[in-house]
């Protein structure tokens, strides 16, 4: 089956630790994304690649960052530079045959 | 400012009632997307849409887009506990001068009572 997963689907992190959260997708689409979603305030763009070996800061990109060595992998590094990293993360990957946008199941971080 | 507004924020209807949700635009759309998502999980792609007066339907629940193309509702008829989540409408960027991304509204959360 095709599709977009994101993995571990919970994470619990210390304060002044970095974690990686992982992203794969078996569709063959060239762009991937890296949102932020906390209550109340929809989406919020931190990175996007729209090929391999290339990316792009969204609208909140202090304290992540990313790497695309792979067209099926985009990992988000969230660092200890991150004020406040509690949040739940979706990763998306764009079909440009139907111009779509299609979501991962999501990771929910806590920090502790 | 959030680019794309959706009204209400948050709706409770009993089982088997109409609704409306709506997604205004302060620019043109040029491509209007919505979605649902249940609590915890991804967003689920509904429908796609990009011509001014077009329309959609997916078994009860109905997308339109304006002539002007910068206000999209989202319809649902009869509805049930499973259509309970979050809709999100999410806009094709190059209106906003940000091409390669989407724009999201700030979602509508749904409940219905039985």
């Amino acid at each position: 089956d095709g599709g977009i997963t994101q993995s571990p689907k919970y994470l619990f992190r210390k304060e002044g630790q970095n974690v990686t959260l992982s992203c794969e997708q078996n569709l063959n689409h060239d762009a991937m994304y890296w949102y932020r979603q906390d209550p109340g305030q929809g989406l919020r763009l931190i990175y996007y690649s729209q090929i391999v070996n290339d990316f792009q800061k969204g609208d909140i990109a202090e304290g992540y960052s990313v790497s695309r060595e792979k067209k099926e992998s985009f990992p988000l590094t969230v660092t200890s530079a991150q004020k406040n990293p509690t949040a739940f993360y979706l990763c998306a990957s764009w079909d440009s045959h139907t111009d779509t946008q299609y979501f991962g199941p999501g990771t929910r971080l806590t920090v502790l | 400012s959030q680019e794309l507004e959706q009204s209400p924020q948050s709706l409770i209807v009993q089982e088997g009632k109409n609704l409306t949700i709506n997604c205004t635009s302060s620019k043109t759309l040029y491509g209007l997307y919505w979605y649902k998502q249940k609590y915890g999980e991804g967003l689920i792609f509904l429908m796609m849409l990009q011509k001014g007066g077009e329309e959609k339907s997916h078994e009860k629940i109905t997308a339109k887009l304006d002539e002007k193309k910068q206000q999209s509702s989202l319809h649902i008829t009869a509805s049930q506990p499973s259509h309970a989540g979050i809709y999100l409408c999410g806009a094709d960027g190059k209106g906003y001068n940000q091409g390669g991304k989407l724009i999201f509204g700030q979602g509508t959360e749904l409940s219905v009572k039985p």
